[in-house]
């Protein structure tokens, strides 16, 4: 079972480029996330979207972007790469509601701005 | 103030003792509690979810006090593979910063 697949798992970023991250998932759920965790601050959302076409910003979005055009794909954006997103990023997805469900976590993306 | 706030630990343990930790949330009007399990450089896993009348799992035993807006977890008889960073979740959505625990022999 897939479940949520990250890619690329690290990335080496120069200040000022753009790249994004790709994450997909195999069940069919409708509410999806990104989080990112740096040390001593655990998980903070950045965006999330709780169905196709539809999302919505989380705690810190500055600096990202997101689209969800199908149930399956949540692509993470990064417009302008800054050294203060460096930090490893997860994707994940759940079933039910937007205050309810277990989260599927992808394996990360570990990301390095110089 | 954070919406999630834990212990952070470290929780430093023999095998076979006994540990427990918090987790404090802000919102009163939270719907959902979790606790997950996060081993060095993976993703967080589930461990379980925490309801109104406390739930026991094995050796885990959550808590909820809405009351006092917080939830707990309690290791019992600790493991070697308990050694790993436990993180609660409220409302599937905010994370506390995680309370490490680690297990000697």
């Amino acid at each position: 079972n897939a479940g949520v697949t990250q890619t690329p798992k690290f990335q080496v970023l120069k200040t000022g480029q753009s790249m994004t991250l790709q994450c997909a998932q195999d069940m069919n759920h409708e509410y999806m996330s990104w989080y990112r965790q740096d040390p001593g601050m655990g998980l903070r959302l950045i965006h999330y979207s709780v169905g196709a076409g539809i999302t919505d910003q989380g705690e810190v979005p500055n600096g990202y972007n997101v689209s969800r055009s199908t149930t399956e794909d949540f692509p993470l954006r990064l417009l302008s790469a800054a050294p203060s997103q460096t930090s490893v990023y997860f994707c994940a997805s759940k079933a039910g509601g937007a205050h309810t469900g277990e989260l599927f976590f992808g394996e990360g993306s570990r990301l390095t701005v110089l | 103030r954070k919406e999630v706030e834990q212990d952070p630990g470290p929780f430093n343990v023999p095998e076979g003792a006994t540990v427990a930790f918090n987790c404090t949330y802000s919102n009163s009007a939270s719907q959902s509690f979790f606790w997950y399990r996060q081993d060095c450089r993976k993703e967080p896993k589930l461990l379980m979810s925490v309801y109104s009348s406390g739930n026991e799992d094995g050796r885990f035993t959550a808590q909820l006090n809405r009351a006092s807006q917080y939830i707990s977890l309690l290791i019992r008889d600790s493991k070697l593979s308990d050694s790993a960073t436990y993180l609660c979740a409220v409302n599937s959505r905010s994370f506390g910063a995680g309370t490490t625990v680690t297990v000697r022999a």
